[in-house]
């Protein structure tokens, strides 16, 4: 079945710590994104990314970090620059690429729940 | 700037009944909407999507939505709620320029009552 993999899916830090959040997809979509949830906050996009090798900062990209050196994988780092990291986040991705953009609907992962202590 | 409103935190409604759950919308251009359900420690899923056509669009489980131009609203509705439509439920939109940021609402929690 095709889908997106997040993992793990429970993590617990220590403050100071890095940390990286795996997602992966055998979807073959171009688009990847990475958002935070916090109760009552909705969803807030941290990063995105439209093709291999190339992403863009989305509202809340501070004290994060990711990289796209395959089509299959998204992973985030949550840096120790990142004050408040406890949190649940969510990896999706889209059909569409940098020429024909994208209508599409997001798939999102299952999830990772991540705390510090 | 793109936004998106869901001026409800809470719709609680009894089985069989119809439900609506509120969304406004900002952008500029024309927008693509969606509605997506979370159930407890998962993942969204998708339920449906306006992108351009008819005002009323039909997806998933029975849900459907209404596009309203001059309101700026795409409010989420059903027929009759079931129990296990009980879920938080989020609207998001993306600007029709073709741009890949797509913005959520805050959520909706939605409780169906037997």
């Amino acid at each position: 079945d095709g889908g997106i993999t997040q993992s793990p899916k429970y993590l617990f830090r220590k403050e100071g710590q890095n940390v990286t959040l795996s997602c992966e997809q055998n979807l073959n979509h171009d688009a990847m994104y990475w958002y935070r949830q916090d109760p009552g906050q909705g969803l807030r996009l941290i990063y995105y990314s439209q093709i291999v090798n190339d992403f863009q900062k989305g509202d809340i990209a501070e004290g994060y970090s990711v990289s796209r050196e395959k089509k299959e994988s998204f992973p985030l780092t949550v840096t120790s620059a990142q004050k408040n990291p406890t949190a649940f986040y969510l990896c999706a991705s889209s059909i569409g690429d940098a020429l024909t953009r994208s209508s599409g609907e997001l798939f999102f992962g299952e999830g990772s729940r991540l705390t510090v202590l | 700037a793109q936004s998106v409103a869901q001026p409800e935190d809470q719709v609680n409604v009894a089985e069989g009944n119809p439900l609506t759950v509120k969304c406004t919308y900002s952008v500029s251009g024309n927008p693509y909407l969606f509605w997506y359900v979370q159930y407890p420690n998962r993942g969204l899923q998708f339920l449906l999507k306006y992108i351009t056509g008819d005002n009323l669009v039909k997806g998933s489980y029975g849900f459907e939505a209404e596009f309203n131009k001059s309101q700026t609203s795409f409010h989420l509705k059903k027929p009759s709620a079931l129990v296990s439509d009980s879920a938080l439920y989020f609207c998001a939109v993306r600007e029709g320029t073709g741009g890949f940021k797509t913005i959520f609402g805050a959520g909706t929690r939605l409780f169906v009552k037997a």
